[in-house]
């Protein structure tokens, strides 16, 4: 099926650095979600955006619905341990079926 | 509570068994969604119910039969599957389904093996 590009689809980083990836893609969206997931676990939300431009954080994460509504960006502040996972975004589409369109994925591994 | 609850958490079958895969949700929405998800990969979406009606049915093969008997359950049954049918199935609910469809909340998954 479709998918959104994300990049980077890996990184290692130190414990305490910032953390910057993103999601682009040919067409335009309406909403875009930022999902955390663990091993075996189901997908965590962690930021919904809606509006061209929007930058919305919640605690040391910041998401950015890009202008031109092809693209978002997930910014982690001073990453711990506990933000190792894979990080995806998911963009709806504003026509056709309506359905999330989920990215690749971005591994992101911290070394303490 | 955004909370989505799945169950079982593993599951084990073979290939003549029948199971099914079971999920509710109580915060009054009115979509739900059936994804299956392989290693390293991201969720694919198999079905949407809105309103308890299916929506959308990702030419997924009827040894997968989803059910929606109210509006905080959402099951998937389970028939002659096959190995590959083995991944990690996610359920998930939104408030509503379509233009104004926002967030979307996922449950922790069953682990499927089949043998």
């Amino acid at each position: 099926g479709q998918q959104l590009n994300q990049s980077p689809q890996s990184m290692f980083i130190q414990e305490g650095e910032d953390v910057s990836m993103n999601c682009t893609s040919s067409s335009i969206f309406n909403t875009w979600l930022w999902y955390k997931q663990d091993p075996g676990e189901g997908p965590v939300l962690l930021i919904a955006l809606y509006k061209a431009g929007e930058l919305t954080s919640n605690g040391r994460l910041t998401a950015q619905f890009g202008i031109t509504r092809k693209d978002s960006f997930l910014n982690i502040s001073a990453s711990i341990p506990s933000d190792v996972g894979i990080y995806f975004c998911a963009g709806l589409a504003t026509s056709g079926t309506y359905k999330y369109i989920f990215g690749t994925g971005t591994r992101l591994k911290v070394l303490a | 509570d955004t909370e989505v609850t799945q169950t079982p958490k593993h599951l084990v079958m073979g290939m003549t068994n029948k199971k099914s895969l079971k999920c509710e949700q109580h915060m009054g929405h009115r979509a739900m969604y059936w994804y299956k998800q392989k290693a390293k990969k991201p969720p694919e979406l198999m079905f949407v119910y809105s309103y308890e009606k299916l929506s959308i049915n990702e030419s997924v093969p009827s040894r997968f039969s989803p059910e929606c008997p109210n509006s905080s359950l959402l099951n998937l049954h389970l028939h002659a599957l096959q190995p590959e049918d083995s991944a990690l199935y996610l359920c998930a609910s939104s408030q509503d389904f379509g233009r104004r469809a926002n967030e979307q909340f996922f449950g922790p998954g069953t682990r499927l093996t089949v043998l």
